[in-house]
C-alpha cells in the first residue's frame, strides 16, 4: 500500500522554463511534507518543507503546493538549471500522532533539465 | 553538511553470509534511521531509532537487525544476506522536527 506516490518516473525540461513535479498521498494523518534532491552516488538531500496548515512555502527557485482536499503536493522550480538535474523525492510524516519522526517516501521523480 | 559517514561505502558478498553496515553520526541526534533504496521503489524504511537501546520496526524489516549501543552510532546486520538484499543502504539523522539528513549510501551486491 504506497500512501506517497509519484506517478511520474521522469520529467525533462527545457532550461529557463518551469519543471514541476507532483506528488500525492493517502494518508490524511500526514502532517508535514517534504522534497529531497538526489544525484547519482550520493545520499539524499533536503530541499524544502510544507506543514499541513499552509498551502505554500517559497525558498529561492523552489516553491511547494499543498492542496490537502485533493491530496496532492507539487514542487515547482523557476528557472530550471541544468543543475537541478536529479532525482526528486517527497516524503510525508504523520509526526503529531506517531511522534517518531519516520518519513514516508515516494518512489522519485527523474528531472532532466536540457541546456 | 551533517555529519554522517558510512562504512563501507560499497560491499561485494555472498549469499548465505552475515554483513554489518555501520552508520556514524557526529551531530548528537537523537533519531537514527536506516533506508534502502531500489528502483521504483524509492527509500524504504527498514528500521529506526528514537535513542540508546531503543529501535524499531520499518516497513520493509524482515532478514534485517540493528543495534544501537552510543548514541553516535547505528549498526544494520544482515543475519544472512540474500539476493534480494541487494540494494543501496542509506543511513539517516533526525529531530522530532521532521527534516533527516542523509548519509553517502553503501551499495551492497549479493552474489
Amino acid at each position: 500500500d504506497q500512501q506517497v506516490k509519484q506517478n511520474s518516473p521522469s520529467l525533462s525540461v527545457q532550461e529557463g522554463r518551469i519543471s514541476i513535479l507532483n506528488c500525492d498521498y493517502t494518508n490524511s494523518m500526514f502532517d508535514y511534507f517534504l522534497w529531497y534532491k538526489k544525484y547519482p552516488a550520493e545520499g539524499p538531500t533536503f530541499l524544502i518543507s510544507i506543514s499541513s496548515i499552509k498551502d505554500k512555502n517559497e525558498d529561492g527557485r523552489f516553491t511547494v503546493f499543498l492542496n490537502k482536499s485533493a491530496k496532492h503536493l507539487s514542487l515547482h522550480i523557476v528557472p530550471s538549471q541544468p543543475g537541478d538535474s536529479a532525482v526528486y523525492f517527497c516524503a510525508a510524516s504523520d509526526n503529531g500522532s506517531s511522534n517518531t519522526g519516520k518519513l514516508i517516501f515516494g518512489q522519485g521523480t527523474t528531472l532532466q533539465v536540457k541546456p | 553538511d551533517a555529519g554522517i559517514t558510512q562504512s563501507p561505502r560499497h560491499k561485494v558478498t555472498e549469499t548465505g553470509t552475515p554483513v554489518t553496515l555501520r552508520c556514524h553520526q557526529t551531530e548528537n541526534h537523537r533519531y537514527m534511521y536506516w533506508y534502502r533504496q531500489d528502483p521504483g521503489h524509492g527509500l524504504r524504511l527498514i528500521h529506526y531509532s528514537y535513542g540508546v537501546k531503543d529501535t524499531d520496526k520499518g516497513e520493509v524489516s524482515d532478514g534485517y537487525s540493528v543495534s544501537r549501543s552510543k548514541t553516535e552510532d547505528f549498526l544494520l546486520t544482515l543475519e544472512s544476506a540474500t539476493s534480494s538484499q541487494t540494494s543501496v543502504y542509506f543511513c539517516a539523522i533526525g529531530t522530532i522536527f521532521y527534516e533527516q539528513y542523509f548519509g553517502p549510501g553503501t551499495r551492497l551486491t549479493v552474489t
